[in-house]
């Protein structure tokens, strides 16, 4: 049961260079969804998916870009990476109506 | 922003039941109250999810007042891996806004 997978696990990066986190999903779903995590605070949501083709923002969308060609991929891409962005990020996946299931994480740390 | 109110920490014995309540006056009719938790900095794990009427599975139930203005998640017999953070959420069209959550620290 390979649910939600994320990769790479840890990755740290120099101020200004790009990289893409990976999200693949074994279960069907059509939603999918992003979030970023900072220490002791809540996730929160920086795009989603609802199918193939389509992406939406969320609350923090600012310095990220997603795109989603198949129903089981959902890689979020950092184009200029900024001590900001250092975090904690989440990947995501639910049916229309169902709970979302979340991956392990990428720990992420921009020097 | 989130819609519900958490208490920031509570404690409980092993092998007692632990409460853990929620505010969400503000949640419209059709919002549904969702209970995720995460251990240590893992990905958050579902546990239990309602909109009116109270909700039982294999780890929680969840009991939502009549007026829908709070709900208590309830863990019948704590053990010491229930220790983590649990997000009380209102979920509407499958976005999730997640609080600071509550702390469960579960003793011995």
């Amino acid at each position: 049961n390979a649910g939600v997978t994320q990769t790479p696990k840890f990755r740290i990066l120099k101020i200004g260079q790009s990289m893409t986190l990976q999200c693949t999903q074994d279960m069907n779903h059509n939603y999918m969804y992003w979030y970023r995590q900072d220490p002791g605070m809540g996730l929160k949501l920086i795009y989603y998916s609802v199918g193939a083709g389509i992406t939406d923002k969320g609350e923090v969308p600012n310095g990220y870009n997603v795109s989603r060609s198949t129903t089981e991929d959902f890689p979020l891409r950092l184009e200029l990476a900024a001590p900001s962005q250092t975090s904690v990020y989440f990947c995501a996946s639910s049916s229309p109506s169902g709970p979302q299931h979340f991956g392990d994480g990428t720990r992420l740390s921009i020097l | 922003d989130a819609k519900t109110t958490q208490p920031p920490s509570m404690d409980c014995a092993e092998g007692r039941a632990a409460n853990l309540p929620c505010n969400h006056s503000t949640i419209s009719g059709n919002e549904y109250v969702y209970w995720y938790r995460q251990i240590h900095s893992q990905g958050p794990q579902y546990i239990i999810h309602g909109l009116k009427n109270n909700e039982t599975n294999e780890m929680a139930s969840l009991i939502i007042t009549e007026d829908r203005k709070s709900s208590t998640l309830i863990l019948p017999h704590a053990t010491l891996r229930d220790t983590a953070v649990y997000y009380c959420i209102a979920e509407y069209g499958n976005k999730l806004v997640f609080g600071a959550g509550t702390i469960l620290r579960v003793k011995s």
